[in-house]
């Protein structure tokens, strides 16, 4: 059945540097979105991308959406302890509505 | 506006027992989903709601899970009898339209469910 891959699954970083993680679909996707977990919270809806090659920035976030529509990725440049978290993809699994997730990637950040 | 509410926060429960899991949508929201977290691995889709009716329950894992929508509001999803297995995180999801695919998904705080 379709698969969201994500890697890493974890990553340290000193406060300050920069962080990639990165989203593979078995199929090629309508959109993809991103979602962040604060440790003991819930997902949070941060972006949506719907065109092949598209890019969107959200401050210190960038966002890209690969040609072929079936990769993503996530960096934030400059990181500060707040970005501390799980950050999900997550693309349609049909049209139905129902989303299917990456493993994640958690966000450790030393200050 | 009110966002997802989920309840219980927690609940710890032995083997054997049967809980239930409430889920208040955002209000409007047609579209109900619920998701679960097992420790450290993916979001799991378990099954969509459109108002009152299933459209989707593939992801249910076996006929210990009940969920129910009555009058297209509130959900409930019922473990009976749980298991080990089924601990993890039980999220509840709400989007405004019918033709979902594109829509955001607004996430309530979830239930952590423990089976001992």
């Amino acid at each position: 059945g379709q698969q969201v891959m994500q890697i890493p699954q974890y990553q340290h970083v000193q406060e300050g540097e920069d962080f990639t993680t990165y989203c593979n679909s078995s199929t090629t996707l309508s959109n993809i979105q991103w979602y962040k977990q604060r440790p003991g919270g819930h997902p949070v809806f941060l972006i949506q991308l719907v065109k092949s090659g598209e890019v969107k920035k959200q401050k210190r976030l960038t966002f890209q959406f690969g040609e072929a529509k079936k990769n993503s990725s996530l960096h934030i440049t400059a990181t500060q302890t707040t970005d501390v978290g799980t950050y999900f993809c997550a693309g349609p699994g049909g049209n139905t509505g129902k989303l299917i997730f990456g493993q994640g990637t958690t966000l450790q950040v030393k200050p | 506006e009110a966002g997802v509410t989920q309840f219980p926060s927690h609940s710890v429960i032995e083997k054997g027992q049967t809980v239930t899991l409430r889920c208040d949508p955002i209000s409007g929201h047609d579209n109900l989903y619920w998701y679960r977290r097992v420790m450290g691995k993916e979001i799991k889709f378990l099954l969509h709601f459109v108002k009152e009716s299933k459209q989707d329950e593939s992801g249910m894992p076996n006929n210990r899970f009940l969920a129910e929508r009555t009058g297209g509001t509130y959900s409930t999803l019922k473990v009976q009898p749980a298991e080990l297995e089924d601990s993890g995180v039980y999220f509840c999801a709400s989007s405004p339209r019918t033709s979902a695919s594109t829509d955001t998904q607004y996430f309530g705080p979830g239930t952590r469910l423990t089976v001992l």
